[in-house]
């Protein structure tokens, strides 16, 4: 079958820096997705990986290893806003996303 | 504003109402997605429309049906619900056919089955 895993609930503090995995087992892979959802609000997209490596895109990077079937997002500098849930999403070979349940992350000032 | 609008954004309904869930996308894309989202769990497919053709029924229940009329809009009509059928319901567009393109969501509509 196919499965997304990421940790349920993560705490960190205010300007630090915060990291959050997901590991993936799929029906092939076109790549994978870090969507960020504020409670109540639509997820919105946030970063793309499809080759191997770190994509970096201002406070937020998100590393891709395909052979491990893992990725991460990089949260820096937190910021009270950032308080949000993270859905890790990864492309099958159908082109349909498979999508984990999510990680609420909790900034304390 | 995603570009993505659904409406209502709660709604109350007892089992043996009948309502829609609308959505409309102005974005030119051509797929559109349902997804219902229950709490703690991942997001589920529930419907697929490429071109306003249904290409995905994920072995949804009957008592949702979806409906497309042009590329640009799409309902979920719902009848004789039942309790853990409450949970967001999200609709998505996308252009479909290419890996890597994001997929924009509506904000969703808050259901409650009472």
């Amino acid at each position: 079958g196919q499965n997304i895993d990421q940790p349920t609930e993560m705490t960190a503090t205010e300007g630090a820096i915060v990291q959050i995995n997901c590991t993936y087992q799929t029906s092939g892979f076109n790549g994978l997705f870090w969507y960020q959802q504020h409670a109540g609000e639509a997820p919105t997209f946030l970063s793309y990986n499809v080759l191997d490596g770190l994509e970096e895109k201002g406070r937020f990077s998100s590393f891709l290893s395909r052979s491990k079937g893992y990725s991460y997002l990089l949260l820096k500098e937190l910021q009270m806003k950032d308080s949000a849930s993270y859905l890790c999403a990864v492309e099958d070979s159908n082109y349909q996303l498979i999508w984990g349940a999510g990680t609420k992350l909790i900034i304390k000032p | 504003e995603t570009g993505v609008t659904q409406t209502p954004r709660h709604l109350v309904m007892g089992m043996t109402n009948k309502k829609s869930l609308k959505c409309e996308q102005h974005l030119g894309h051509n797929a559109m997605y349902w997804y219902k989202q229950s709490a703690k769990k991942p997001l589920e497919l529930m419907f697929v429309y490429n071109f306003k053709e249904q290409t995905e029924n994920n072995s949804v229940p009957s008592r949702f049906s979806p409906e497309c009329p042009n590329s640009s809009h799409l309902f979920l009509h719902l009848h004789t619900l039942q309790p853990e059928d409450s949970a967001l319901y999200l609709c998505a567009s996308s252009e479909q056919g290419t890996g890597g393109t994001e997929a924009f969501f509506g904000q969703g509509t808050r259901l409650t089955v009472v």
